[in-house]
């Protein structure tokens, strides 16, 4: 493919409301990464899987985030009674290969979430 | 914990002038430094690494593990460098999440 595919491109959800978020990373690529984007912040990490194995879930802000890449390709992102704290652009980042190594990063376009 | 610091939220350059963004980092061990720049309606994309000692589109930066600093320095700027920068550290083993600082928006003047 192209690249890191996400969507939907814009979401907007009512607070209380499940949503699903989704990633179709390049394929091949072993490492998957799931960030958070606040406006004027950097991009915060949230979760991580190599392959479907999810080896890193610490950034996962609360139980309401749930993430899963259950054929170790596409991944979704679901977010379970969304808070407007919750409103961010979320970025999925796949690459090549997985644990130590150096491999560089690619990005998505991102999901920009808005809660009202 | 490791912690990336970029000072300035925005700079302003004249084009052909020097610039020189800042990142400071805070980690126990020895880190892998990258800058990632977005330009205007692209996705973030990665710009260059420290451990590759490379220059890319005439930037180049210098891990100083005395001052605990990765500067991103380009000698003349041009108009085509406008774009958002991002410093990020990672773990060097076991460690794979990406910590970014908060971002500098760089501006050329023309």
């Amino acid at each position: 493919g192209a690249g890191v595919s996400q969507s939907p491109r814009y979401k907007v959800a009512k607070r209380g409301q499940d949503v699903a978020l989704r990633c179709d990373p390049i394929s091949g690529h072993v490492s998957l990464f799931w960030y958070q984007q606040a406006l004027g912040q950097g991009p915060e990490f949230l979760t991580y899987f190599q392959n479907e194995a999810q080896l890193d879930k610490s950034g996962l802000p609360s139980d309401r985030f749930f993430a899963e890449r259950p054929e170790g390709s596409v991944s979704t992102l679901k977010i379970q009674r969304t808070q407007q704290e919750d409103s961010a652009v979320y970025l999925c980042a796949s690459s090549l290969a997985g644990t130590g190594s150096n491999e560089k990063l690619f990005f998505g376009s991102g999901t920009q979430l808005s809660v009202l | 914990a490791q912690r990336v610091t970029q000072p300035e939220k925005l700079l302003s350059v004249f084009k052909g002038a020097p610039v020189e963004l800042k990142c400071n980092y805070s980690y126990s061990g020895s880190p892998e430094l990258f800058w990632y720049v977005q330009y205007s309606r692209q996705r973030l994309q990665l710009l260059l690494r420290h451990i590759s000692r490379e220059s890319i589109k005439g930037f180049t930066a210098d891990l100083n593990k005395g001052e605990t600093s990765f500067h991103l320095k380009k000698p003349f700027a041009q108009e085509e460098d406008s774009a958002m920068y991002y410093c990020a550290l990672r773990g060097w083993r076991g460690n794979e999440k990406l910590t970014f600082g908060t971002g500098t928006r760089l501006t050329i003047i023309p």
